[in-house]
């Protein structure tokens, strides 16, 4: 099975300080993502990657970044928590596109941030 | 681009009866269509998936789904529903055009009474 692993469950963090969210998935996935989820709001992209070192802005990238350095891991990043990043952020991965077709995005469990 | 509509925000059933959830996509051709449950503090699970071919797709844990071109749905349903199921529902769509990313529906949240 597709294990996809978060670093905390739960976070919470002072606005203005620097948060690190780790993910990490152990199938040799090339694909990895960042989500953001808010009741009502349901899952919104924030980025993603389609391998080592490269990068794509999602929906709404404003205020994070990431970085991937290696295939199994990708971080997402606040420079500068604010509270209105305070949400669940999710993380996923796939395998790369055969034949044309998106794969499967298998989750992990997810980081719930508070940011006071 | 594409979109996602979950018409239903919260549905209550009772232990027994059939389910049905409701989802809306917006694509100019024909989407992959996916299904996921998130139960209590977890990450979402794959439930089904639709590709092409058969449009009724069957799933886990007893459920399936039925993509209607015609009116653009792709609904979920459950001919008789258990207390385990009680959970919020996803739908999401992708596309052809060239990039991996799914878009999703705000979610269904589904409660079960005795």
């Amino acid at each position: 099975d597709v294990k996809v692993t978060q670093s905390s469950r739960y976070l919470v963090k002072r606005t203005g300080e620097k948060v690190f969210l780790e993910c990490v998935q152990d199938m040799d996935h090339e694909n990895m993502f960042w989500y953001r989820q808010d009741p009502g709001l349901g899952l919104r992209l924030i980025y993603f990657s389609y391998d080592v070192k490269m990068k794509e802005k999602g929906d709404i990238p404003e205020g994070y970044s990431v970085s991937r350095e290696k295939k199994e891991r990708f971080s997402l990043i606040l420079e500068s928590a604010s509270t209105n990043q305070t949400s669940m952020y999710l993380c996923a991965s796939s395998s790369s596109r055969v034949a044309g077709v998106t794969d499967t995005q298998y989750f992990g469990p997810g980081t719930r941030l508070t940011v006071l | 681009a594409q979109s996602v509509t979950q018409p239903d925000i919260h549905i209550t059933v009772s232990e027994g009866a059939s389910l049905e959830l409701r989802c809306n996509y917006s694509y100019g051709a024909t989407p992959y269509l996916f299904w996921y449950v998130q139960s209590p503090g977890q990450g979402l699970q794959l439930l089904l998936k639709y590709f092409s071919g058969d449009t009724l797709v069957q799933g886990i844990k007893g459920f399936e789904a039925e993509f209607k071109r015609s009116q653009s749905s792709f609904n979920l349903r459950k001919p008789s529903v258990h207390w385990s199921d009680a959970a919020e529902y996803f739908c999401a769509v992708g596309a052809y055009d060239g990039n991996e990313k799914l878009t999703f529906g705000t979610g269904t949240r589904l409660t079960i009474i005795p």
